[in-house]
């Protein structure tokens, strides 16, 4: 199974700064890479899908980025209403789908 | 719109089964695979299995022997079904639809908590 491993665990940081989370795989997953955020006593909402490509409807101060094993999702001008968990997942090499371990984002 | 719901018990007791509905609605189970992700309390999510559009489906080795999971196309409903249960498989369990490909997953249900305790 493919291993995700997400930097930092947990995070804060002030409002309108930019913050970056990073992710790990195990191996190369050529961009099957996902994004959720995770807002308190919520369900995961997609924000990113193939490393780096939009959902529907999500702010554009959110972007994803990366390549072979290294992967990063970056929030420009952080608002109140970004507090959330963040998790990567991978989809390259499925079953099973397999998700990082999360980064809890907090306001400083 | 696209909409998913789980439900169940929220009680159950060690060493017995778990059973879930969910029921989805914005979309057909004939189109779109339907899967189920575990979140313990506190801690990260975990990807238990799928009902493929196509009516097949995959596990998770790790719970492969003691799951099940199965559909009602006439009831847009997809059933879990796991025996065995511990104090671990206390958690919120999602069903989520599958994206593009079944790569991702772009709409989740709010989840339902289940504890597993006598």
């Amino acid at each position: 199974d493919i291993q995700m491993t997400q930097s930092p665990a947990s995070l804060s940081a002030s409002l309108g700064e930019t913050v970056t989370i990073e992710c790990r795989a195990s191996e190369d997953i050529y961009n099957g890479l996902a994004w959720y955020q995770q807002k308190p006593g919520k369900s995961p909402q997609l924000l990113i899908y193939n490393a780096n490509s939009l959902h529907t409807g999500v702010p554009s101060r959110f972007s994803g980025s990366g390549s072979g094993t290294q992967y990063s999702l970056k929030i420009n001008s952080l608002q109140s209403e970004d507090v959330a968990s963040y998790f990567c997942q991978q989809y390259y090499d499925y079953p099973p789908y397999t998700f990082g371990a999360g980064t809890k984002l907090e306001l400083k | 719109q696209v909409q998913l719901k789980e439900s169940g018990p929220g009680l159950v007791q060690p060493s017995q089964t778990l059973s879930l509905t969910c029921t989805v609605s914005g979309f057909s189970l004939m189109d779109y695979s339907v899967h189920w992700v575990r979140q313990p309390p506190g801690k990260g999510l975990e990807w238990m299995g799928r009902m493929k559009y196509d009516g097949d489906t995959y596990y998770n080795s790790a719970l492969k022997s003691r799951l099940s999971i199965s559909r009602d196309t006439s009831k847009s409903q997809v059933f879990l079904k796991m025996n065995s249960l511990q104090t671990e498989d206390t958690a919120i369990y999602y069903c989520t639809r599958g994206g593009e490909l079944d790569w991702y997953f772009d709409f989740w249900g709010p989840g339902t908590m289940v504890t597993v305790s006598s």
